[in-house]
């Protein structure tokens, strides 16, 4: 069975700062990984969407990279803002409709 | 462009009410729906998934059902709730093909 584990829990940084967050998966067999932003009672918004066959994947100062072999995957947020503090989170797809969450890293950065 | 709609926003029922939400999707046909259910402090939990009109598929075992009467419209029904039903519950599409998801407002629902 997949499981997905995200760590840190929590991470507060000042504004400014180049962060990295972190997204590990037991089962490498899978079709695609996918990053999330959570806002506070709010859905999940999609981030980026890494397929099986690719190394990263970029979206303005976001980075995120999938390493299938060691089960890994990180987002790379270039020049945090105050607008950047949420909840990420990764999932992990291993079929047509099997897909894992992590818990998420909830994210502060401070002005 | 594609838009997903999920209502009520919230909810609170006594415990053994009915419930339905409502859950439907504009901009693309044939898509793949999914019910989840986010806990407060844990991951989201896959409660359903639908790959066509009729067709549902169960993850866990509970009190709650799912029914899919149109194309685009998915909704989560119980008969009578727990007061374990409460949370946040998330409504998602796909495309058949790319399996990118993308998530509805959600509805907070909490049981008295």
């Amino acid at each position: 069975k997949q499981e997905v584990t995200q760590i840190p829990a929590a991470l507060s940084v000042p504004e400014g700062e180049n962060l990295v967050l972190n997204c590990s998966f037991t089962d490498s067999a899978i079709y695609n990984l996918q990053w999330f932003r959570q806002d506070p009672g709010k859905g999940l918004t999609s981030l980026l969407l890494i397929q099986s066959s690719q190394r990263e994947q970029t979206s303005g100062r976001l980075n995120a990279s999938l390493d299938k072999s060691s089960g890994r995957s990180t987002l790379y947020i270039a020049a945090s803002q105050p607008g950047d503090s949420a909840t990420y989170l990764c999932a992990v797809r291993a079929n047509n409709n099997d897909m894992r969450f992590g818990a998420g890293t909830r994210l502060t950065v401070k002005p | 462009s594609q838009t997903i709609h999920q209502w009520p926003a919230t909810l609170v029922q006594p415990v053994g009410s009915p419930l339905s939400l409502e859950c439907t999707v504009e901009g693309t046909s044939n898509p793949n729906l999914y019910w989840y259910r986010q806990a407060a402090g844990r991951g989201l939990q896959l409660l359903f998934y639908s790959v066509g009109i009729g067709q549902i598929s169960s993850e866990v075992p509970q009190n709650l059902s799912a029914s899919r009467p149109q194309d685009r419209q998915f909704i989560l029904s119980s008969k009578k709730l727990l007061l374990s039903d409460s949370g946040f519950y998330l409504c998602a599409w796909s495309s058949s093909g790319w399996y990118e998801q993308y998530f509805g407002p959600g509805t907070r629902l909490t049981v008295t």
